[in-house]
């Protein structure tokens, strides 16, 4: 089936340092989303692209489409603690509503 | 607006047992979705209803899972007879229509299987 190579795995970083992660499929999305996840909690939809080349900002994140429509990438400008959590990425083909997620991005910010 | 709620958070048992979860889209969605989370692995498609009728449940890992939604409000996920594998967190996600709308999650059902 598809699948979403997401990467880094993890990430320990200062306190205001930018941060950068991303995911390519051997498969073509209409669709790619980013979520975060807190402990104890959903998901959450951080930014959502719907076509290749989209560039998308939502406060200190930016996140893109690739013009292949097989990568996105979202990046973190100035990191603070409450940045910390699990990113995932998530492609979406059109046929069917149903979400391909990537294995996540453990982000930990040290103060 | 209330969200997606989730029950139980947490849920501890034998191997050989049975066990439902339930979830409570937000109101008016008619799309609801369930996933798993095993361990450190990415988080996996389960099924997909349209109000009361699965649209597509080819993520269902085997019989031994049945996914309902009676009146198309809220659904039930039960796991009989239980298998350590079915360890993992299990999310339910509700959006409003079909395709272009996100879908919202619920904090997910943790389930572990001794």
């Amino acid at each position: 089936g598809q699948q979403l190579n997401q990467s880094p795995q993890s990430m320990f970083i200062q306190e205001g340092e930018d941060v950068s992660m991303n995911c390519t499929s051997s498969s073509i999305f209409n669709t790619w989303l980013w979520y975060k996840q807190d402990p104890g909690e959903g998901p959450v939809l951080l930014i959502a692209l719907y076509k290749a080349g989209e560039l998308t900002s939502n406060g200190r994140l930016t996140a893109q489409f690739g013009i292949t429509r097989k990568d996105s990438f979202l990046n973190i400008s100035a990191s603070i603690p409450s940045d910390v959590g699990i990113y995932f990425c998530a492609g979406r083909n059109g046929a069917t509503n149903k979400l391909i997620f990537g294995t996540g991005t453990l982000l930990a910010v040290q103060p | 607006e209330a969200g997606v709620t989730q029950f139980p958070s947490h849920s501890v048992i034998e191997k050989g047992q049975t066990v439902t979860l339930r979830c409570d889209p937000i109101s008016g969605h008619d799309n609801l979705y369930w996933y798993r989370r095993v361990m450190g692995k990415e988080i996996k498609f389960l099924l997909h209803f349209v109000k009361e009728s699965k649209q597509d449940e080819s993520g269902m890992p085997n019989n031994r899972f049945l996914a309902e939604r009676t009146g198309g409000t809220y659904s039930t996920l039960k796991v009989q007879p239980a298998e350590l594998e079915d360890s993992g967190v299990y999310f339910c996600a509700s959006s409003e229509i079909t395709g272009g709308r996100e879908q919202f999650f619920g904090p997910g059902t943790r389930l572990t299987v001794l």
